[in-house]
């Protein structure tokens, strides 16, 4: 049973562009929600993550929106650059488990020139 | 500090094979996960350990084992290898794997192909 959904499955933007990712849970129970960046034979890198109770973080350039009503956060990376090309997973985790994160299926993202 | 470590990073087998592969974690962290990451699957959790105990366990048949050591080292284990077992294994470590918005670090991966 997958718990997290993720879109798109990949996403293509111009340099300067501002892609988003969204994605959706079911267990409502998570209270961690990470963002892992992951480049060809590498192993995924954590990005940036944000809590429940929390509606908006920055980093740098990217930004995570929570809705905790509507189970969905969504990833925003603003001046998108071709080294953010790369593919995206979200992920959830709960408290007591923190090691087990239930990972969405990815986006592949290609930031062209 | 050195990263997570995955040994080796890549390996070719057969069906009915087994195969170990190995994980060492940051040092410091006593956590240790595993996760298969494939294409149609995508990331999926298959064991933490912690002090050499298996402590959460994801849907995988028991062919899946692992274990580990004293010094956080860990290794899984996958016996009777099948065609579908082809995937990239990921190790992460964490200092205590409980604390929520606790960092895991990813190692490289060890790319598995059973033929």
């Amino acid at each position: 049973q997958q718990q997290v959904k993720q879109s798109p499955q990949s996403l293509i933007v111009q340099k300067g562009g501002i892609p988003i990712i969204n994605c959706a849970y079911e267990n409502t129970a998570f209270d961690y929600f990470p963002w892992y960046q992951q480049f060809p034979g590498k192993g995924p890198a954590l990005l940036i993550a944000i809590r429940p109770d929390v509606s908006e973080k920055k980093e740098g350039r990217f930004t995570i929106s929570f809705n905790k009503s509507a189970k969905q956060f969504s990833l925003h990376i603003m001046d998108s650059q071709p080294g953010d090309s790369a593919t995206y997973f979200c992920a959830a985790s709960f408290t007591g488990t923190a090691s087990k994160l239930t990972f969405g299926t990815g986006t592949r993202l290609q930031v062209t020139l | 500090k050195a990263g997570v470590t995955q040994t080796p990073r890549y390996l070719i087998k057969t069906r009915g094979q087994q195969v170990t592969l190995s994980c060492s974690p940051i040092s410091g962290h006593r956590s240790v996960s595993w996760y298969q990451q494939t294409p149609g699957q995508g990331l999926q959790f298959l064991f933490e350990y912690f002090s050499e105990t298996q402590r959460n366990k994801g849907n995988f048949p028991g062919r899946f084992s692992g274990r580990q050591f004293s010094n956080s080292r860990s290794e899984m284990n996958v016996s009777t290898l099948e065609l579908g077992d082809s995937a990239l294994y990921l190790c992460a470590s964490s200092l205590s794997g409980r604390a929520s918005g606790e960092t895991q670090y990813f190692g490289p991966g060890t790319r598995l192909l059973v033929l």
